[in-house]
């Protein structure tokens, strides 16, 4: 299968404890894009990368999330000092870049649950 | 403020009709639109892309596109319970993004 991967699925964390949630793209694909879902509301953008390149960060909060693609291996959004309002579904989309850049498609997410 | 308005429903549709989902966005420089179905628990798959004024058909979806009117539609003919479903609208932004709408909830009745 050479859909987008993300791992884990479901996350459980503690107050103050870190996360770290992964996400390999379609093959071919070399952009990558993270959204945050909150029940029964919308995708919200966070940040946009390329390999070894972050191209958009406006979406994510200044303070304890940060994001990265390496050259080698997946991409990583990581939340330190996770609180409860970081309860969410996270997702990963990847996009080709061209001809059809905006054409993104998604992970299965994965699910942060913040205790 | 870029922004991409959808009417979140629900929308209920007996089996077997058009399913007709309706989305306005802001920026008249965005040039690429898509049509995301979502079920609950579940992450957005991509079902229609539609880059030019007009229709596109794709089995029993057909998108439709007015720039103009900076409207794109969705119609899902001969609905089936397994349309039922939240739709995101979504459309590039100049900055190599793309913004979602919130979603219409799709309720098929059968």
């Amino acid at each position: 299968n050479a859909g987008v991967m993300q791992n884990p699925r479901h996350l459980v964390r503690r107050r103050g404890q870190e996360a770290r949630l992964r996400c390999s793209p379609m093959k071919g694909h070399s952009h990558v894009y993270w959204y945050r879902q909150l029940p029964e509301e919308g995708l919200k953008f966070m940040v946009y990368l390329q390999k070894e390149n972050i191209i958009d960060e406006s979406g994510m909060p200044k303070e304890r999330f940060s994001a990265e693609f390496p050259k080698e291996g997946p991409s990583i959004l990581r939340i330190q000092q996770v609180v409860r309002g970081d309860s969410a579904a996270y997702f990963c989309a990847s996009s080709h870049g061209s001809p059809t850049p905006y054409e993104q498609y998604f992970g299965p997410g994965t699910r942060l649950t913040v205790t | 403020q870029k922004e991409v308005e959808q009417n979140s429903g629900p929308l209920s549709v007996p089996e077997g009709a058009i399913a007709s989902l309706n989305c306005t966005y802001s920026d008249r420089g965005s040039q690429s639109f898509f049509w995301y179905r979502q079920y609950s628990g579940k992450s957005p798959e991509l079902i229609m892309s539609i880059y030019s004024n007009g229709d596109k058909e794709d089995g029993r979806f057909t998108a439709q596109l007015n720039k103009a009117s900076q409207y794109v539609s969705l119609l899902i003919r001969d609905s089936q319970p397994s349309d039922s479903a939240t739709y995101l609208c979504a459309v590039n932004a100049r900055d190599d993004k793309i913004i979602f709408g919130k979603g219409t909830r799709l309720h098929i009745l059968p």
